[in-house]
């Protein structure tokens, strides 16, 4: 399976830390992707980085690249209890298959 | 506000029914996919379209098929529900060149006693 690995799988922080996330893949890819997914509910797209761009911004996302490891980590920055979801990395490896996507990260906001 | 919506949120079926998940997206995109997620497996792709009438197998396509006779419509259908069916199923969609990434519904939990 080519599906990426989020680490860790779980994450506890208090309410105005940062939340750093992980993921691993395995083969070259076109572009990484970052979701989102509030419980019970569907994903929403947080940020798109491509194979050759190291670090992009969004508000208090920022998510970078290692394209030499095959790995990126997404960080929140001063978290709020409304961040309390599960993030997915998703994984374009060529321009006519579909994302595959991670098991995900279950992040909790403590307030 | 652009949006992907399922017919269900919630669903009860019996065992032997066919059942019919329900898709639709108001973006004019051409890509339309089918995943479900269970807990400790992620999202896993049953299905998925390009075009109207076109469809490909995903990673876990036994007992599920599907249908797009519209491009903004792409149904899953469940031949003989089973239990090992039971989980959320995930609609999404994107245009051809996936700028912008996927736009998900808000999910079909579907139960199957």
């Amino acid at each position: 399976s080519q599906q990426g690995e989020e680490d860790p799988q779980a994450l506890s922080i208090q309410e105005g830390e940062n939340a750093t996330m992980n993921c691993s893949y395995k083969t070259s890819i076109n572009n990484l992707q970052w979701y989102r997914q509030n419980s019970g509910r569907g994903l929403v797209h947080l940020i798109l980085i491509r194979s050759n761009e190291r670090e992009k911004h969004s508000g208090r996302l920022r998510v970078t690249l290692d394209t030499s490891k095959k790995s990126s980590s997404l960080l929140i920055t001063a978290s709020r209890a409304a961040d309390t979801a599960s993030y997915f990395c998703a994984t374009d490896y060529s321009g006519n298959t579909p994302l595959v996507f991670g098991k995900g990260t279950r992040l909790s906001v403590i307030a | 506000d652009v949006k992907v919506t399922q017919s269900s949120r919630y669903l009860v079926k019996r065992t032997g029914e066919k059942v019919f998940l329900e898709c639709v997206q108001d973006m004019d995109h051409e890509n339309m996919f089918w995943y479900r997620q269970d807990p400790g497996l992620g999202l896993r792709l049953i299905y998925f379209s390009y075009d109207v009438k076109m469809k490909e197998k995903g990673d876990i396509p036994e007992g599920y098929s599907v249908s797009r006779e519209k491009k903004e419509r792409f149904s899953l259908i469940l031949e003989s529900a089973s239990t090992n069916q039971t989980s959320m199923y995930l609609c999404a969609s994107s245009l051809r060149d996936r700028r912008g990434g996927y736009t998900f519904g808000s999910g079909t939990r579907l139960t199957v006693v």
